[in-house]
């Protein structure tokens, strides 16, 4: 399973757009990006998936660059409900054993 | 709401007493899977089920834990003369095969506490 990094913490104001990135120089030619994003008390929740390229959903966009040693979530817009952590892994199709780092946390500003 | 489904929500118990916790997986999921969370850190897996079938419970500590997804009724996770230490949240996930990627789709979790 490729391990992935990301920032800790980040900071936005309502009404920008936020990029988090991972890091996931190990990962292998099977393996899927994936997000989540949990709220303080409640479950993850899968937000978007990608292979390469871009992926875009109603709630974000996701930009793989040709390397694939990189991802990027793009939240649009954000507002002060987007305040959470969000978390990114990396697995093949056979991969079950979601590996959760510490995430990224999100804090939204007024 | 067809979502996956923890009950109870939050367990308080003392230590040496039994907690079961339940999960309904979405409707049409055959596997699930159980995590565990300690405040500030990231979901650690336990195990893996399917129906009547543990397919992977290499995350779960040797003693004291267990669990199953009989062939009716929801998965239970149980685990047995509780200590302090097993005091988190346990979140179960559901997910059915589709292809190239199984999403795990989670519930709310479990919130235990032992005294």
């Amino acid at each position: 399973l490729a391990k992935t990094t990301q920032p800790i913490s980040m900071d936005s104001y309502e009404g920008q757009e936020v990029n988090i990135t991972c890091s996931h120089n190990n990962i292998a030619t099977n393996d899927y990006i994936t997000w989540y994003q949990q709220f303080p008390s409640q479950g993850p929740r899968f937000i978007i998936q990608g292979y390469k390229t871009k992926v875009t959903n109603e709630v974000a966009s996701l930009f793989i660059p040709a390397d694939r040693k990189s991802s990027t979530l793009s939240l649009p817009r954000v507002s002060l409900s987007d305040t959470a952590v969000y978390y990114c892994l990396v697995g093949d199709s056979g991969t079950y054993k979601y590996i959760f780092g510490t995430g990224t946390r999100l804090k939204v500003l007024a | 709401n067809a979502g996956v489904m923890q009950n109870p929500r939050h367990l308080v118990r003392r230590r040496g007493q039994e907690a079961r916790l339940r999960c309904s997986p979405m409707k049409g999921h055959s596997h699930v899977y159980w995590y565990r969370q300690l405040p500030e850190e990231g979901l650690k897996f336990m195990v893996y089920l399917q129906k009547e079938n543990i397919i992977d419970e290499s995350g779960m500590p040797k003693e004291r834990f267990s669990a199953e997804f009989p062939k009716e009724g929801p998965s239970i996770l149980r685990i047995q003369q509780v200590v302090r230490g097993d005091s988190a949240a346990y979140f179960c996930a559901s997910s059915h095969p589709d292809g190239n990627q199984e999403t795990q789709y989670f519930g709310p979790g479990t919130r235990l506490l032992v005294l």
